[in-house]
Formats: structure tokens, C-alpha cells, sequence
């Protein structure tokens, strides 16, 4: 199976600055049909997960544009440019490319 | 509006079996793949098992190959995950989601139903 590894595993941030986490997999995501199927999830306290970013930099529908994803191969960023309050929670990735499907251990978004 | 919503989950025995359900509303229901994933008490998530549109092809996990089985009703827009033989490790929430951007992702998500295993 392949294994995603995010850091960091905690992110203190203060509100209105940057955030960024890594997620590095054990083997390449490109898929045979070309795509990277590398997803980024959030899970706010007590919900469900939501979809933020699929195939690697897409951005899901209403999802904020200060979500961005990016990376190639092995290595892979989910970037906040701006982080506000509600984007407090965990946030996992995920990888498609090869079965199964596998997700990183999560890193808890904080406020400072 | 799109929905999930899933059902069935409990307190069973080691041992036990227990059938889980996941009701779809607002949303062409036999046009994607589903997936059920699981997530431990303070843990992360898992991945457990999907089922393409038709209902031909399912896939588990290997922890759950042999104990659990996944189904779905087009007709009724549901889709069933039947567990046997449970441990106290499937202890979680069980999640049901869809894939209707077809990105190899979950792109709706239920609220999740609780399965608590213990004696």
C-alpha cells in the first residue's frame, strides 16, 4: 500500500498569516491515465471530512480560493494564503492512485 | 441538495454482525461509485470499501476482505455495507461518500453512523 506521510503534524498559525502542509506518498501518484490522484480533506471539529482539492489543484466547488493545492510525483502542498477562524481542524490527504486508497495521518490547524 | 445519510450503526459483540445503510437524495445515485471509509475514536481515516455504479465491481480493504460486504439498490438509492464477524478494532464511524467528480475522491459525504464493538 502506498504510504502518505504529512508534516507538519500540528500548525499553530496566526489568523490572516499563511499555512502550508506537506504531504509526501512512497511512491509516484501519477497515474497510468496521466492524472495525480492526490485529494485534501478538512474535518472541522465534530463534522464529517470535506473535500477542498482534487487531482492534486483542483479546488472543489466553494471551496475558498485562499485554498490551494500543488506537487508532482511524490511530494504534495496544500497552501492557505490567508487563514481565518473557521479553517481551524484537521486535514488529511489522500491518495487514488493505486488501490487502496490511503489517506496521511492528519495535521491539526490551530489558531495561535 | 445533495445528501448522505447513513444508518444502522450500534453497540454489537464481539462477534456480532451489523448492517449499515446509506441513503442518497438529490443526486443521480446510480451514476457513481460509492464508498464507505471509517474513522477510530480520536484517530484518522480508513478507507473500507467501494462499489461502482452497476454494482459488478467491489473492492475492500484487506482487514475487512471475508467479514464485510458491500451492496447497492439503484432503485432505492441506498447502498449497504454488511459486516460480520466484527472485532473491537472496526470500533468507528463509518462515513459514506461519492465520487461524482470522478477525480478519485470523496466529494459527498454523510454525517456517519457510529459502531462501537465490545463485550
Amino acid at each position: 500500500d502506498i504510504v502518505m506521510t504529512q508534516t507538519p503534524l500540528s500548525s499553530p498559525v496566526t489568523l490572516g498569516q499563511p499555512a502550508s502542509i506537506s504531504c509526501r506518498s512512497s511512491q509516484s501518484l501519477v497515474h497510468s491515465d496521466g492524472n495525480i490522484y492526490l485529494t485534501w480533506l478538512q474535518q472541522r471539529p465534530g463534522q464529517p471530512p470535506r473535500l477542498l482539492i482534487y487531482k492534486n489543484s483542483n479546488r472543489f466547488s466553494g471551496v475558498p480560493d485562499r485554498f490551494s493545492g500543488s506537487g508532482a510525483g511524490t511530494d504534495f502542498t496544500l497552501k492557505i494564503t490567508r487563514v481565518e477562524a473557521e479553517d481551524v481542524g484537521v486535514y488529511y490527504c489522500m491518495q487514488a492512485a493505486q488501490f487502496p486508497p490511503t489517506f496521511g495521518q492528519g495535521t491539526k490547524l490551530e489558531i495561535k | 441538495e445533495e445528501q448522505l445519510v447513513e444508518s444502522g450503526g450500534g453497540l454489537v459483540q464481539p462477534g456480532g454482525s451489523l448492517r449499515l445503510s446509506c441513503a442518497a437524495s438529490g443526486l443521480s445515485f446510480s451514476s457513481y461509485w460509492m464508498n464507505w471509509i471509517r474513522q477510530a475514536p480520536g484517530k484518522g481515516l480508513e478507507w473500507v470499501a467501494n462499489i461502482n455504479e452497476e454494482g459488478s465491481e467491489k473492492k475492500y480493504v484487506d482487514s475487512v476482505k471475508g467479514r464485510f460486504t458491500i451492496s447497492r439498490d439503484n432503485a432505492k438509492n441506498s447502498v449497504t455495507l454488511q459486516m460480520n464477524s466484527l472485532r473491537a478494532d472496526d470500533t468507528a464511524v463509518y462515513y459514506c461518500g461519492t465520487d461524482k467528480v470522478r477525480g478519485g475522491t470523496v466529494d459527498i459525504w454523510g454525517k456517519g453512523t457510529t459502531v462501537i464493538v465490545s463485550a
